[in-house]
């Protein structure tokens, strides 16, 4: 079975200062999407940011950017300029062809003023 | 607006209560899943539906009933749970039911079972 793991259950950050969540992954195929969800208090997971593992190129979605090693099979989230509302559960998930997101465990983000 | 409303947002049923979450989503999209989030677990798939057709059913017990009468509208029916049935259900669509595909979720049922 595929696995998604994220090393760290909680992560905190001060507001305006940077934060990054790990994810690693295993897979033996080369070309697969990786993703990062988000999940607030109100319990409905967004989309922050999708990596094709094909591409060589870090996804970057306005403050939100990724660290991708293929080789390391790891696929980092960087929070930038962290903000009050940005407080989340986290989630890295990994799709292959032919199948459906594997999810990790989640990452529980709080945001100190 | 999210796209994707659930209804109910809290539930609370016995074990020998029949009860049914619904999912609607107004994004005109052709898929629609059925997720289960249990705490310290990872989300697990239970359904996905493409096209008002099931393709994909994840080894989910019988007590799980789902019903996909049009491609906006998604049911989960429940008869006799259990208590490990206690968990947050979640809904989502896609446009086309690629596993590749920004998935577009609900805000969730949160369901008791005692």
């Amino acid at each position: 079975a595929q696995t998604v793991t994220q090393s760290q259950p909680e992560m905190s950050v001060q507001e305006a200062e940077t934060v990054t969540l790990s994810c690693t992954y295993d897979t033996s195929e080369s070309d697969y999407y990786l993703f990062w969800y988000k999940q607030p208090p109100s319990r409905q997971m967004i989309l922050v940011i999708r990596q094709e593992a094909y591409k060589q190129q870090n996804a970057t979605e306005n403050r939100f950017s990724v660290n991708f090693q293929k080789a390391a099979k790891s696929f980092s989230l960087k929070i930038s300029d962290s903000q009050l509302g940005d407080a989340a559960m986290y989630f890295c998930a990994k799709e292959t062809s032919g199948s459906r997101l594997t999810f990790g465990e989640g990452t529980q983000l709080t945001v100190n003023p | 607006e999210t796209g994707v409303t659930q209804t109910p947002r809290h539930l609370v049923m016995g074990m020998t209560n029949k009860k049914s979450l619904k999912c609607e989503q107004h994004l005109g999209h052709n898929a629609m899943y059925w997720y289960k989030q249990s705490a310290k677990k990872p989300l697990e798939l239970m359904f996905v539906y493409s096209l008002e057709e099931r393709v994909e059913n994840n080894s989910v017990p019988s007590r799980f009933s789902p019903e996909c009468p049009n491609s906006s509208h998604l049911f989960l029916h429940l008869h006799t749970l259990q208590p490990e049935d206690s968990a947050l259900y979640l809904c989502a669509s896609s446009q086309g039911g690629q596993p590749n595909e920004k998935l577009f979720f609900g805000s969730g049922t949160q369901l008791s079972v005692l």
